[in-house]
């Protein structure tokens, strides 16, 4: 089946660790987005990528990394220079150009909790 | 920059009865596509409805149309015969350029 592979589901780290989540997918998508959700902020684009080796900041880039050397995956580091990490992280992929109506297609997003 | 607002955090419907969403984004693009995503307590994100801006014609998916007003940048969702099945959170979304955004939101409750 094709989709995208977020894991794990749940994570927890001591403060001051840096972690990484992992996006896989398998839908030959060549763009890939990770996105934060809080409750009452909606969900805030962190980075992007389009191609790979080629990413982009998005509105909340501070304190996270990501790296694009597989079309198939787009890992997401929180480090430990992000203040307040704990949250809902969403992975989604699209085709890529918007030109091809292409909506996102979304992992079933990891909870991470920093204690 | 591209925003989108979704101005009612919460809204109420009662059981068969017709609600409408709100949505206003803002952009410089005269080319771009317009999505409704719905996510239940799974948290999975599923798309509902998606506009393209280039096409007149309103988009509808069985029970759920939107009201698509290019000039006044605005892309409401309504929903017809609501089901319990129908709560969520709904999220309007712009993908023009290079990236797709997201409103804040709108939680929706039905009412039996």
């Amino acid at each position: 089946d094709g989709g995208i592979t977020q894991s794990p589901k749940y994570l927890f780290r001591k403060e001051g660790q840096n972690v990484t989540l992992s996006c896989e997918q398998n839908l030959n998508h060549d763009a890939m987005y990770w996105y934060r959700q809080d409750p009452g902020q909606g969900l805030r684009l962190i980075y992007y990528s389009q191609i790979v080796n080629d990413f982009q900041k998005g509105d909340i880039a501070e304190g996270y990394s990501v790296s694009r050397e597989k079309k198939e995956s787009f890992p997401l580091t929180v480090t430990s220079a992000q203040k307040n990490p704990t949250a809902f992280y969403l992975c989604a992929s699209s085709i890529g150009s918007f030109r091809m109506n292409t909506e996102a297609f979304f992992g079933q997003g990891t909870r991470l909790t920093v204690v | 920059a591209q925003t989108v607002t979704q101005s009612q955090p919460e809204m109420s419907v009662q059981e068969a009865e017709t609600v409408t969403l709100s949505c206003t984004y803002d952009t410089s693009e005269s080319d771009y596509y317009l999505f409704w995503y719905k996510q239940p307590p799974s948290r999975q994100m599923i798309l509902v409805i998606r506009q393209e801006a280039y096409k007149q014609q309103n988009a509808t998916e069985n029970r759920f149309s939107v009201n698509f007003q290019k000039a006044a940048k605005s892309f409401s969702l309504k929903i017809s015969d609501s089901q319990l099945g129908d709560a969520a959170m709904y999220f309007c979304a712009y993908n023009g350029d290079d990236k797709i955004i997201f409103g804040k939101g709108t939680r929706l409750h039905i009412l039996p």
